[in-house]
């Protein structure tokens, strides 16, 4: 079946660091790809996605584009904040709409 | 809107015990799901719905039941808990355009403990 591994975590930066998530699928077919973020205590909130190849997701200064050819869904941000800190879930959309999520990371800002 | 609502917060019961999970959206939803997240594995669907009368198992459905009562409610059943079923639980649901994979919208989860 279809399958997400994301980056292990967690990780630990500086604020205004450079940010780099990184998630590979697979899958049959063409997927739709997103990152959801899960801030402590809530549900899921959907970051950003992208539905067909070399598409770029964006929202709140992060980005990611829909690689085929490596089959990947890299998150990235150019200066984090430590608001951003949160738990980071990449994930692949097969048949019948079900979500298959990657197993998480967390990322920790530092001021 | 207050979107994916979920009853209760948190929940503790002792082995063998049974309780129902309440979900409801108020989106007009044609899908709605029910996951459970543990530490290290993600989220892992339980069972989903993806139009009203109609229920089909996900990735790890035994020991549950769902009732999809209406359009808006999709409810959770454990019958006789296991301590294996500790874990925060989330409903979500979506639009389920056909041709289109939409995201999906997630309640804030019901934490529940089992002794």
């Amino acid at each position: 079946g279809d399958s997400v591994t994301q980056m292990e975590g967690p990780v630990t930066l500086s604020e205004e660091a450079f940010l780099t998530i990184n998630c590979t699928y697979t899958a049959t077919g063409y997927p739709s790809l997103f990152w959801y973020v899960q801030y402590p205590g809530e549900g899921l909130q959907l970051l950003l996605k992208a539905t067909k190849a070399d598409d770029k997701g964006s929202n709140k200064g992060f980005e990611a584009t829909y690689r085929k050819e490596t089959t990947s869904f890299h998150l990235e941000k150019g200066s984090v904040q430590v608001s951003d800190s949160a738990v980071y879930f990449c994930a692949v959309i097969q048949g019948a709409q079900k979500l298959v999520f990657g197993q998480g990371t967390r990322l920790t800002i530092n001021p | 809107n207050a979107g994916v609502t979920q009853t209760p917060k948190f929940q503790v019961l002792k082995t063998g015990q049974s309780m129902t999970l309440q979900c409801a959206q108020d989106m007009n939803h044609n899908s709605m799901y029910w996951y459970r997240q543990d530490p290290g594995m993600g989220l892992r669907l339980i069972y989903y719905s993806a139009s009203e009368g109609t229920t089909d198992k996900g990735e790890v459905p035994n020991g549950y039941n769902v009732s999809r009562l209406n359009k808006r409610e999709f409810s959770l059943r454990l019958e006789s808990a296991a301590p294996s079923q500790t874990s925060v639980y989330f409903c979500a649901s979506s639009p389920m355009t056909s041709g289109l994979r939409n995201e999906q919208f997630f309640g804030p989860g019901t934490r529940l403990t089992v002794l």
